[in-house]
Order: structure tokens, then sequence, then C-alpha cells
């Protein structure tokens, strides 16, 4: 059974940095693109970024892009992101996806498994 | 980076059928993009409810069905039940395979 479980969300200060983490289970990790899609309150979806299976090719949105970082270590499964100077736009619930078809860049793809997401609040 | 447009809300009865509009321009939902389409049940994280423009995940009942045409996509559910009401959100990407976007979202509410 698949499974993602998200970490790292928190109350952080605008202008810091913080690092969420989404541990995989349940699928051969390498061979699948994973996304982080964000949910302000009260708001719809947002697709924030991506990354290859082989963590070679990484995709963001533009209004992340320069302050965030996805990563993943395919020998602990696990993908991450790093996020610097946070604002208040970006308070938001963070969800870890794994992408649908083997082998997707990781831009495109459908998400068929959702983590329970992470709750990133940024604020004074 | 554009965005997809959805109705904010739509409504049927039980038993109807209701469709969902996504649509995009040249850049998003072109020739060769796909759409996927999710649920979300409130509080919940969203569902994979049909992929690929017309495509339905295993556990997907056929009550539901996406189709797309030029730059616009539909969903479509068919003998509307209570717990159909949810969120439903659209997902496209660029044609430079770059970057997704998410539509708006669109409230069902069943009467």
């Amino acid at each position: 059974e698949v499974h993602l479980l998200e970490s790292g969300g928190k109350l952080v200060q605008p202008g810091g940095s913080l690092r969420l983490s989404c541990a995989a289970s349940g699928f051969s990790f390498s061979n699948y693109a994973m996304a982080w899609v964000r949910q302000a309150p009260g708001k719809g979806l947002a697709w924030v970024s991506a990354i290859s299976g082989s963590g070679k090719n990484a995709y963001y949105a533009d209004s992340v892009k320069g302050r965030f970082t996805v990563s993943r270590d395919n020998s602990k499964d696990t993908v991450t992101l790093q996020m610097t100077s946070l604002r208040a736009e970006d308070t938001a619930i963070y969800y870890c996806a794994k992408v649908r078809r083997r082998g997707t860049t990781g831009a495109t793809g459908a998400l068929d498994y959702w983590g329970q997401g992470t709750l990133v609040t940024v604020s004074s | 980076q554009s965005v997809l447009t959805q109705p904010p809300s739509v409504s049927g009865a039980p038993g109807q059928r209701v469709t969902i509009s996504c649509t995009g321009n040249n850049s998003i939902i072109g020739t060769d993009s796909d759409v996927h389409w999710y649920q979300q049940l409130p509080g919940t994280a969203p569902k994979l409810l049909i992929y690929s423009n017309i495509h339905r995940p295993s556990g997907v009942p056929d009550r539901f069905s996406g189709s797309k045409s030029g730059t616009s996509a539909s969903l479509a559910i068919a003998g509307l039940q209570a717990d159909d009401e949810a969120e439903y959100y659209c997902q496209s990407h660029d044609s430079g395979l770059t970057y997704s976007v998410f539509g708006g979202g669109t409230k069902l509410t069943v009467l």
C-alpha cells in the first residue's frame, strides 16, 4: 500500500526558512516523479514543484522559483522541499504527491497518491 | 503562469447529471496537454478521479467521466449522490512541460 507522510510544517516568521520532508513507502520510489501541492486556508489547490524520479530534473511554479528547492534521496525514499524567504502568502497546507505514471518528468503527470499534508504558517 | 478557469459552483438533484468545465488557452490545455481531475472532500487530501483526459483509476465509479476538446475539458458526474458533494479541481500543464496548474475549483452541491 502506498503511503506518503509529510513533516516539518510549523509557524515561521516572514523571511524565515523551513524544510519539509515526505517519507514514501509501498512503491518503487526512484521510478516515480514526486510533486508538492499547497492549499492556502479556504483556497484552492496550487501546484508548487515537482522532481523527476532520478532527481535530475526539478520544476517550480513562478511564485516559488528562486526561493524553494526540491530534492530527493532515493536511498531513503524521501523527498524534501527547502523553503526560504518565506512570505505570508506561503501559508498553506503542503501536500506531497506521487506522479501516477512511471517515467513521467513530474511537471505534467496526474497525482495518484497524496499525503495528508503539513501546515506551514508564515506570520510574525 | 496562466490559470485554468472553472465555474465556482454547480448543483444538481440526486440522480441528475452535472458537468464541470475547465477552460485554458493555447499555452495550457493545448493540443498535447493532458487534463486530470480531482475530488476533494472537506478536510481531506485530494483524490484522483480522471487522468489523461478520459481515464478512470481503478475504484472510481463509471458515473465519473472526462472529456477534452481543444483548450477545454469537462468532468461529468451522472447519477448524482449525496456523497459526491465536494470540491472538484482540474489540472493541466504548459506546452513546454515545465509546470502544472490547477483550476480554481468547483464546489458541487447536491440539492
